[in-house]
């Protein structure tokens, strides 16, 4: 089946100092990833849509300038936090979108942990 | 705006016991519905989906059927077992572009 990996799937960082995470899709090509951002015990909430070759396209209340998004080829996306703060500190998760049959199939990321100090 | 509300958990279960866990959504379309678990220090993995009213969507014991007069997507399994402890989420993909939206997610306990 299709595999979708994120790098690192953790990183502490201090407060200020900005975090690159990676999405790979390994076996298929994405026309678009998502990027969703978990708090503990809760919901998924999508923060951007990002497809391959334009800019993304953030979620209300979603700074653009402070999460950078980059979809460089039809296998990676990246997700910048820049200036991190503790308040960023959460479980960030990428998914991929291939075409199939006439839909769309959605494969995650096993998430990356974020925990700014 | 097109939503997802799931039951709140967490639920716990003894081993063997049926499950139901509701989901129903608001949306303006006719969206496909999901059902996705997500098993501790792991992401999300597709458990079921079904993308047109009356639509059942079956794996690992696990149903849930389309009801648009309803709009729900109600999770049902007949036994349960410890391993389907996870977090549960029920979500809609309203215009079929991949962007979905997710309820808030049950946790399952399921005891020996």
């Amino acid at each position: 089946g299709a595999v979708v990996s994120q790098h690192p799937s953790r990183v502490i960082c201090k407060s200020g100092t900005s975090v690159k995470i990676e999405c790979r899709s390994l076996d298929f090509q994405a026309t678009t990833m998502f990027w969703y951002r978990q708090f503990p015990k809760q919901s998924l909430m999508l923060m951007a849509t990002s497809n391959e070759g334009s800019k993304a396209t953030y979620e209300q209340g979603v700074e653009k300038d402070k999460f950078l998004i980059n979809h460089a080829s039809l296998t990676l996306s990246t997700l910048t936090v820049t200036s991190a703060h503790p308040e960023d500190s959460s479980f960030y998760i990428c998914s991929a979108v291939t075409p199939k049959g006439g839909a769309y199939e959605q494969y995650f990321g096993p998430g990356t942990r974020l925990t700014v100090t | 705006g097109d939503s997802v509300t799931q039951m709140e958990g967490p639920v716990t279960l003894s081993e063997e016991a049926f499950l139901t866990i509701n989901c129903t959504y608001t949306a303006t379309g006719y969206p496909s519905l999901f059902w996705y678990v997500q098993y501790p220090g792991e992401g999300l993995q597709l458990l079921l989906k079904a993308t047109k009213a009356d639509d059942k969507g079956s794996n690992k014991g696990f149903e849930a059927t389309y009801r648009k007069e309803t709009t729900s997507f109600h999770l049902e399994k007949g036994s349960v077992q410890v391993s389907d402890s996870a977090v549960y989420f029920c979500a809609q993909n309203p215009s079929n572009t991949g962007k979905l939206i997710f309820g808030q997610g049950t946790t399952l306990q399921v005891k020996p």
